[in-house]
């Protein structure tokens, strides 16, 4: 188990240039979340999957951001014609559904941070 | 909606010295979780807390829910600058629902002088 991994660690753009974030999360995790973190701040809900199944999408989320998840295993988080505003860290965490309270603890990853110049 | 108000938003201690962390929140917590965080990296699990008047410790962190599941309090004993990070409290948005949707507080920030 290598825990919630996260690619790239930093991205530098400009705006309106599209990024893409990928997570790959624990394997045997069902349920993925992408958060989002700016400075200072504590981390707020995007969206999330069950499976390959996008179950819900916060109002942050505007029509320039879009989220997958083929397969049910590694999710993407992809920008389109980046703003300043998008500048932040983009968490991935993941989560067994089922089982114990403690199973039910999301491990997050280390984060993608992104800078729109 | 919930909303998480930590406090102090910042905190700076002399090696050796205890400390709490507060964590208020607007309505009644369901499950209360507390997460630390160095500067650029991801949250790293540190203890969840259900039950009013439950309290749980690991090493030198000993973390509280109040009986009215309003509040909660990190505290740490004998502070170390590897103790130094963010630290964050959350909650489920579902209240007894675990859905991973989780408000976090803003984080309070801890520097530890040696």
């Amino acid at each position: 188990d290598t825990g919630v991994s996260q690619d790239p660690r930093h991205k530098i753009t400009k705006r309106g240039q599209n990024v893409t974030f990928r997570c790959d999360p624990i394997s045997e995790h069902n349920r993925l979340y992408w958060y989002r973190q700016t400075l200072g701040q504590g981390p707020e809900f995007l969206t999330y999957f069950q499976n390959e199944a996008q179950l819900e999408k916060s109002r942050l989320l505007s029509d320039r951001f879009s989220a997958e998840r083929p397969k049910g295993s590694f999710s993407t988080l992809e920008i389109q014609r980046t703003e300043q505003g998008d500048s932040a860290m983009y968490l991935c965490a993941s989560i067994r559904s089922s089982g114990t309270p403690r199973a039910n603890v999301l491990t997050f990853g280390a984060g993608s941070r992104l800078t729109v110049l | 909606s919930q909303e998480l108000e930590q406090s102090p938003q910042s905190l700076i201690v002399q090696e050796g010295k205890n400390l709490t962390i507060n964590c208020t929140s607007s309505k009644t917590l369901y499950g209360l979780y507390w997460y630390k965080q160095k500067y650029g990296e991801g949250l790293i699990f540190l203890m969840m807390l259900q039950k009013g008047g439950e309290e749980k410790s690991h090493e030198k962190i000993t973390a509280k829910l109040d009986e009215k599941k309003q509040q909660s309090s990190l505290h740490i004993t004998a502070s170390q600058p590897s103790h130094a990070g963010i630290y964050l409290c959350g909650a489920d948005k579902g209240g007894s629902s675990n859905t991973g949707k989780l408000i976090f507080g803003q984080g309070t920030t801890l520097q530890v002088k040696p």
